[in-house]
C-alpha cells in the first residue's frame, strides 16, 4: 500500500513565523500535491509537482512556496504565517504522467496560526 | 468557471438501505470522475474512478454512474452499514489536468 506521511498531525505557530510542512511518500510517485481543506470550501490545490525540482501553482498559491529536492519529499513553506492560513493541510501523491490517476493522501496537518 | 456541486446537507439513512449521493458539474466535460471517502481527522481515500465512456462501475457494495448528458455522477452504497458513515467527495479532472474536488456529502448510517 502507498504510504504518504506528513510530519506533524497538529502544529501551532505564531503570526509572521516561517512554517515548514513536510510530506514523504514511499511509492516512487512522480506527482505530489499540497491542498488545504476548509469547512464550506472543500479541498483547494495550493501547489503541485510532477518531477523533482519542478513545481506548478495551483488555485491558491499566494503566501506559499514549495520545494521538491528529492522525488519522495515535497515541502510546503509558509513564508510569513498569517491567521488566515489556519487550516487543515493535506499532501497527496499519484503515479504517472497523467493526472487522472488516483491520488493517495496523508492524514493531514492541522495548522493553527495565532 | 468549472464547478462541482455535492449536496452539502448530510444524508441520514437506516442500516441496510441504499445510500445515493449526487455529484453535479458545470462548464466542463471531464474525461473521468473519481470518488473518495474521508473519515474525520483523516485524509481522503480513493474509492472508484469512472471514465466518460463508462456508464456504470461497481466495486463490491459500491456503484458509480456517470451521465455526461446530465453532467452528473451518482454514487450508491447498497446494504449500507454504520461503518459506511463518512464524508464522500467527488473529483473531476479539469482541463488543466488537475483534480477539482467537490465539498463532499456526509453520510450517516443509523443502526
Amino acid at each position: 500500500d502507498v504510504k504518504v506521511t506528513q510530519s506533524s498531525r497538529y502544529l501551532v505557530k505564531r503570526t509572521g513565523e516561517k512554517v515548514f510542512l513536510e510530506c514523504v511518500q514511499d511509492m516512487d510517485h512522480e506527482n505530489m500535491f499540497w491542498y488545504r481543506q476548509d469547512p464550506g470550501l472543500g479541498l483547494r490545490l495550493i501547489y503541485f509537482s510532477y518531477d523533482v525540482k519542478m513545481k506548478e501553482k495551483g488555485d491558491i498559491p499566494e503566501g506559499y512556496s514549495v520545494s521538491r529536492e528529492k522525488k519522495e519529499r515535497f515541502s510546503l513553506i509558509l513564508e510569513s504565517a498569517s491567521t488566515n492560513q489556519t487550516s487543515m493541510y493535506l499532501c497527496a501523491s499519484s503515479y504517472g504522467q497523467s493526472y487522472n490517476q488516483p491520488q493517495h493522501f496523508g492524514d493531514g496537518t492541522r495548522l493553527s496560526i495565532l | 468557471s468549472q464547478k462541482i456541486e455535492q449536496n452539502s446537507e448530510a444524508l441520514n439513512i437506516q442500516e441496510g438501505k441504499t445510500a445515493t449521493l449526487t455529484c453535479n458539474y458545470t462548464n466542463y466535460s471531464p474525461a473521468y470522475l473519481q470518488w473518495y471517502r474521508q473519515d474525520p481527522g483523516r485524509g481522503p481515500v480513493f474509492l472508484l474512478l469512472i471514465r466518460e465512456n463508462e456508464k456504470e462501475k461497481r466495486k463490491e457494495r459500491l456503484k458509480v454512474t456517470f451521465d455526461t448528458t446530465l453532467k452528473q455522477s451518482l454514487f450508491h452504497i447498497t446494504a449500507s452499514q454504520p461503518a459506511d458513515s463518512a464524508t464522500y467527495l467527488c473529483a473531476l479532472a479539469a482541463n488543466t489536468g488537475k483534480l477539482i474536488f467537490g465539498q463532499g456529502t456526509t453520510l450517516q448510517v443509523k443502526p
